[in-house]
């Protein structure tokens, strides 16, 4: 069946240019994740969202990042006034319930590669 | 909090050598352990996990790993490296109550030789 796809795959923007990433998680995963992927960082956490809430946004490194969940399926993450640091891999994630305890996988998507000039 | 080490940012082995990729995990509570691969411009692909049946985890590709809890590891290992294994490795903890995220290691590169 289908996985999880990311769009754009690749996206360049200039500094100070706000984007959008977009995630569409497996049908019927109720948890979705968002990592970021970059060379200095590794894999961090940014957030996560069970349904269309988002119980844990600890990972977002500051208030120019913001996400969310319609539907109970697409998420778009937001990144206003970019700066250069933000360059990065952006990952998105689903699993089936992501409830505490559970047992079930996150599966990846193949990323949206951001490159902030 | 939690937190997972892998030795070596960088392995090589020969084609047919045993590979092993070491995993240290920190954490207060039972976790629940994974290992992910990640090709070149692909995301990230579940190798197998631990949670809390069989120490002992196969996966796919030939790899497994050992859950021990008395060393805190959980090292993964293949008895013959192919080519086809050249990519990078992380491990992962995935505490069982409350947050739901997975904290990565910072991966392991894993060369072949011919």
């Amino acid at each position: 069946g289908a996985g999880v796809s990311q769009s754009p795959s690749n996206k360049v923007t200039e500094k100070g240019k706000d984007v959008e990433l977009r995630c569409d998680p497996i049908s019927g995963h109720t948890a979705l994740y968002w990592y970021r992927q970059s060379l200095g960082q590794g894999l961090e956490f940014l957030i996560y969202f069970q349904g269309n809430s988002a119980p844990d946004k600890s990972g977002l490194p500051s208030d120019r990042f913001s996400a969310e969940r319609t539907g109970g399926s697409v998420s778009t993450l937001t990144i206003q006034r970019t700066q250069q640091e933000d360059s990065a891999v952006y990952l998105c994630a689903s699993s089936l319930e992501g409830t505490s305890g559970s047992t079930d996988t996150q599966y990846f998507g193949p990323g949206t590669r951001l490159t902030v000039l | 909090a939690q937190s997972v080490t892998q030795l070596g940012s960088h392995v090589s082995v020969s084609e047919g050598a045993l590979v092993l990729l070491r995993c240290n995990y920190s954490s207060s509570v039972p976790p629940y352990l994974f290992w992910y691969v990640q090709y070149p411009n692909q995301g990230l692909q579940l190798l197998l996990k631990y949670t809390s049946a069989a120490t002992l985890v196969k996966g796919i590709n030939g790899f497994e790993a050992e859950f021990k809890k008395s060393e805190t590891s959980f090292h993964l290992t293949k008895p013959s490296a192919h080519m086809s294994d050249a990519a990078e490795y992380f491990c992962a903890v995935r505490i069982i109550q409350g947050a739901q995220k997975l904290v990565f290691g910072q991966g392991t590169r894993l060369t072949i030789n011919p």
